[in-house]
C-alpha cells in the first residue's frame, strides 16, 4: 500500500506558467519535504514542513512555494517554471525532525517544461 | 559543508556476483546514515538506515557498514539477481541539522544474467 502518494506522476507545463504538484501521506507523520533531482544527480532539499512550521533552504529559489493545509497533503507550487526547473520532485515524510527518523518517498512527480 | 561521494558511478556484474558499493563523507559528525535504492523514473525506497553508534546493519542479502571516524560506508550485497539493477543512493543526516539528507549522487548498478 502506498503511503506517500504523489500525483500527477507526469506534469508537462509551458515556459512561465504556475504549476501545483501534490504529495499526501497516509503514515500521520510530522514532517514532510520537498527534493529536487535534476538528471543524473543527487535529490537537492527545498524546503520542509515541521507541522505547520516551514522552513526553506537558503538556496531554494523564490520561485519555488509550498503549502501544507492539513497533515495528509502537502502542495509545491512553481510560480514561473523555466526550462532550468525540469526535473524529478520528490516528496518525503518522517514521524519526527531528529535524525533518528527514516525518511519515507513517495514516487516522484517528473516535471517537463516546454 | 558536508559533501556526499559514491564511487563507482556505474557498475556491471554478472548475476551471482557478490558485490560492494562505496560512499563517503567529509563531515565525521553524521546523526546516520541511509542507503536508498531508485529505479528509473521512481521515487526512492530506504535499505538500510545504520545509527552513528552502529557499526552495520543487515537486511537480507544486504549489509551496510558504517566507519564514521574515516567518513566511509559500504554496502555489500551478497548473490547479485537482475532485478538488484537499480540506481543504489547514500545520504547522511549531520549532527544538529534537523532530519535533512545530504545525497550522493548515486552508483548506477546493472546485473546481467
Amino acid at each position: 500500500d502506498a503511503m506517500v502518494i504523489q500525483n500527477p506522476r507526469y506534469q508537462v507545463t509551458q515556459f512561465g506558467k504556475p504549476v501545483t504538484l501534490s504529495c499526501s501521506q497516509t503514515l500521520n507523520h510530522n514532517v514532510m519535504y520537498w527534493y529536487q533531482q535534476k538528471s543524473s544527480q543527487a535529490p537537492k532539499l527545498l524546503f520542509h514542513y515541521y507541522d505547520k512550521d516551514f522552513n526553506n533552504e537558503a538556496d531554494t529559489p523564490d520561485n519555488f512555494q509550498s503549502r501544507r493545509p492539513n497533515t495528509s497533503f502537502c502542495f509545491l507550487d512553481i510560480r514561473s517554471p523555466g526550462l532550468g526547473d525540469a526535473a524529478m520532485y520528490l516528496c518525503a515524510t518522517s514521524s519526527r525532525r531528529t535524525g533518528n527518523q527514516p525518511q519515507h518517498f513517495g514516487d516522484g512527480t517528473r516535471l517537463s517544461i516546454l | 559543508k558536508q559533501e556526499v561521494t559514491q564511487i563507482p558511478a556505474a557498475l556491471s556484474v554478472p548475476e551471482g556476483e557478490n558485490l560492494v558499493l562505496n560512499c563517503s563523507f567529509t563531515d565525521s559528525a553524521i546523526y546516520n546514515l541511509q542507503w536508498f535504492r531508485q529505479d528509473p523514473g521512481k521515487g526512492l525506497t530506504s535499505l538500510l538506515l545504520i545509527q552513528s553508534s552502529q557499526r552495520e546493519q543487515t537486511s537480507g542479502r544486504l549489509n551496510a557498514s558504517l566507519d564514521k571516524s574515516s567518513g566511509r560506508s559500504t554496502l555489500y550485497i551478497a548473490a547479485s539477481q537482475p532485478g538488484d539493477s537499480a540506481t543504489y543512493l547514500c545520504a547522511v543526516v549531520i549532527t544538529g541539522g534537523g532530519n535533512k539528507l545530504t545525497f550522493g549522487t548515486g552508483t548506477q548498478l546493472k546485473v546481467e544474467l
